[in-house]
């Protein structure tokens, strides 16, 4: 079972639609949450922190649920310009510093 | 604000050359990656490094790969000799220091692309 597991897609979505992304993380010890964005031939960009409260910026929310081990992401009326790959990232603090990312969720908008 | 420097963006070179590419991490940064991305694999850490030292090379892929990390503000990854299968998008990532919103939070250079013929 990968550590960090995300639905790979594609989401293939209208204008003004709803979207949301899971992504499932296997190790208890993880500690920090982030949402990347990836646009073709380019480099991941940090979309946004995820934490314990949730978090919100602008059409994008993240969420947290450290009990069910997962995070997620929503995005409200989509744009054409959110098609990209959504990557999940995990931050783990067992006696060594780890990073893991999802293998991503490719998301097309269509107008 | 410069972000993460990457040279050369992109590289064709042959089978059994060496290949050497350069990263400048964000100034006072303490972490520094580097990764690998490939259609097949996804994006895959190769090492990292804390205040200049390699700290975890597990993800290297074998000998061939090596990094350092002179100083600060330069790190090398270096492939030697280099195959077709090393063809892909090689990241590198600088950290914000721990504490507080917005630390431990990774940014990544524009990559270079590798293509070994």
């Amino acid at each position: 079972r990968k550590e960090v597991e995300q639905d790979p897609g594609p989401f293939n979505v209208p204008e003004g639609a709803t979207v949301a992304f899971n992504c499932t993380y296997s190790n208890s010890a993880s500690q920090s949450f982030f949402w990347y964005r990836q646009d073709c031939r380019k480099e991941p960009k940090l979309l946004m922190s995820v934490y314990s409260s949730g978090n919100e910026d602008g059409r994008f929310t993240a969420q947290l649920n450290r009990a069910s081990q997962y995070i997620s992401l929503l995005i409200r009326d989509s744009k054409l310009s959110d098609s990209a790959t959504y990557l999940c990232v995990v931050n783990m603090y067992t006696g060594g510093f780890k990073t893991i990312f999802g293998a991503g969720t490719r998301l097309f908008v269509k107008a | 604000d410069a972000g993460v420097i990457q040279s050369p963006r992109h590289e064709v070179t042959e089978m059994g050359q060496e290949v050497t590419l350069r990263c400048k991490p964000i100034s006072g940064h303490d972490y520094l990656f580097w990764y690998r991305q490939t259609m097949m694999r996804g994006l895959e850490l190769l090492i990292y490094f804390n205040n200049n030292v390699p700290i975890d090379d597990s993800g290297m892929p074998e000998d061939r790969f090596s990094a350092k990390m002179p100083n600060a503000s330069f790190s090398t990854l270096k492939i030697q000799p280099s195959e077709p299968r090393d063809s892909a998008v090689y990241f590198c990532a600088s950290r914000t220091p721990m504490g507080g919103r917005g630390s431990d939070t990774q940014y990544f250079g524009p990559g270079t692309r590798l293509t070994v013929l």
